[in-house]
């Protein structure tokens, strides 16, 4: 499949926690987003990351992306309830762009 | 400025039938994505379209088509509705001239067909 994988599939954390996401690409990037949706709405781009960089910030999130395995990492620190999402890696795949099948997030209260 | 919008929000058609979803991009935005969203298929790319040309298409059958318009709006037709077509569908505007750059996403047109 074209899609690649995202691990854990559901998460579930208190708040203040710490929460990472995984995200594994098969083919060659010219970068790797991650977006973030709120139950059943639209997409909201988080950060994107090109193939040259290993490491990126904003705000509490941290991406990784690690091109010799084809994987990428989302870390979201200090969880808050509204962080209360699902969560997908998209990436280029030829002309198209294919999105992961994301992680669901529920941070508790 | 003004997000992407999507009209209408909701929409209910039976089997058979033939729906058209459109899509205002962002201001100055000039390539529109539609992606089909189902909680089986997950989020799957239909195609893309900058100044009024379709660039990409995904792996869907020719019952979806779209267009893109001068002023970059954009809309998709699907005809011949069938059950599995239930879905949320959304569309992307960037302002690069590459599908791989920073989308915005409206909020969707939710599909339901009987």
């Amino acid at each position: 499949s074209q899609q690649g994988e995202e691990d854990p599939q559901a998460l579930s954390i208190q708040e203040g926690e710490n929460a990472t996401m995984n995200c594994s690409y098969k083919t060659s990037i010219n970068n790797l987003q991650w977006y973030r949706q709120n139950s059943g709405r639209g997409l909201v781009h988080l950060i994107l990351i090109r193939s040259n960089e290993r490491e990126k910030h904003s705000g509490r999130l941290r991406v990784t992306l690690d091109t010799s395995k084809k994987s990428s990492s989302l870390l979201i620190t200090a969880s808050r309830a509204a962080d209360t999402a699902s969560y997908f890696c998209g990436w280029n795949y030829g002309q198209n762009f294919v999105f992961g099948p994301g992680t669901r997030l529920s941070v508790l209260p | 400025k003004a997000g992407v919008t999507q009209t209408p929000r909701y929409l209910i058609k039976t089997r058979g039938q033939q729906v058209t979803l459109s899509c205002s991009p962002i201001s100055g935005h000039r390539s529109v994505s539609w992606y089909q969203q189902t909680p089986g298929q997950g989020l799957q790319f239909l195609f893309e379209y900058f100044s009024e040309t379709q660039r990409n298409k995904g792996n869907f059958p020719g019952r979806f088509s779209g267009r893109q318009f001068s002023n970059s709006r954009s809309e998709m037709n699907v005809s011949t509705l069938e059950l599995g077509d239930s879905a949320l569908y959304l569309c992307a505007s960037s302002p690069g001239t590459y599908v791989q750059e920073t989308q915005y996403f409206g909020p969707g047109t939710r599909l339901l067909v009987l």
